[in-house]
């Protein structure tokens, strides 16, 4: 069983719409979440990371659900420039250093 | 620096040749982790350094990979007599590395060296 999986998409939605991803994590002993965007032949770069008591920056919301070992994503009103393949990455408290990648949903936002 | 640098951004290379790919991390952060990332696929770990050492190298394909680590800072991605196989983009990333004192680890990422083996 991986450490980390996502729907890998593609979520294809009109703009406006809003579209929520889920990423389900396998050990319990997780520390630290983050959800990263990585556009097309881009580095993935750091969206939010996401805390025990959810966060909001804008028009993203990511929560944290201990008991089902999943993190989501929600994007309202999404634009165009939503566009990308989001990768939920999982940080395990037994190895501060050791990151889990999942493999990403790609987002596509259409006129 | 202010940010992850990584050179070549582009190596084209004939297949049999040696080619080595550099990292400067982002100053003051200990950890630094290399991967590589096929065309269309997801994220594969390679070998991951605290300082200068590697606690971690269970990434690397084969042993005509190597990486180092000088100064606690640049890393040197070697990949010796290079396949087609090889060619992907090798993305390289560093974080503090030092404890949950310090915040998150949040691993920043680098543009990437896009590796080509004709």
């Amino acid at each position: 069983r991986k450490e980390v999986e996502q729907d890998p998409g593609p979520f294809n939605v009109p703009e406006g719409a809003t579209v929520a991803f889920n990423c389900t994590y396998s050990n319990s002993a997780s520390q630290s979440f983050f959800w990263y965007r990585q556009d097309c032949r881009k580095e993935p770069k750091l969206l939010m990371s996401v805390y025990s008591s959810g966060n909001e920056d804008g028009r993203f919301t990511a929560q944290l659900n201990r008991a089902s070992q999943y993190i989501s994503l929600l994007i309202r009103d999404s634009k165009l420039s939503d566009s990308a393949t989001y990768l939920c990455v999982v940080n395990p408290r037994y190895n501060f250093n050791k990151f889990y990648f999942g493999s990403g949903t790609k987002l596509n936002v259409k006129p | 620096g202010a940010g992850v640098s990584q050179s070549p951004s582009n190596k084209v290379t004939e297949k049999g040749k040696d080619v080595e790919l550099r990292c400067d991390p982002i100053s003051g952060h200990t950890a630094l982790y290399w991967y590589r990332q096929s065309l269309g696929q997801g994220l594969e770990f390679l070998i991951y350094f605290q300082g200068n050492s590697a606690p971690d190298k269970s990434g690397l394909p084969s042993d005509r990979f190597s990486a180092e680590r000088t100064g606690g800072s640049v890393s040197t991605l070697t990949i010796q007599r290079t396949q087609q196989e090889d060619s992907a983009v090798y993305l390289c990333a560093s974080s503090h590395g030092q404890g949950l004192s310090m915040g998150a680890n949040v691993l920043t990422f680098g543009a990437g060296s896009r590796l080509t083996v004709l």
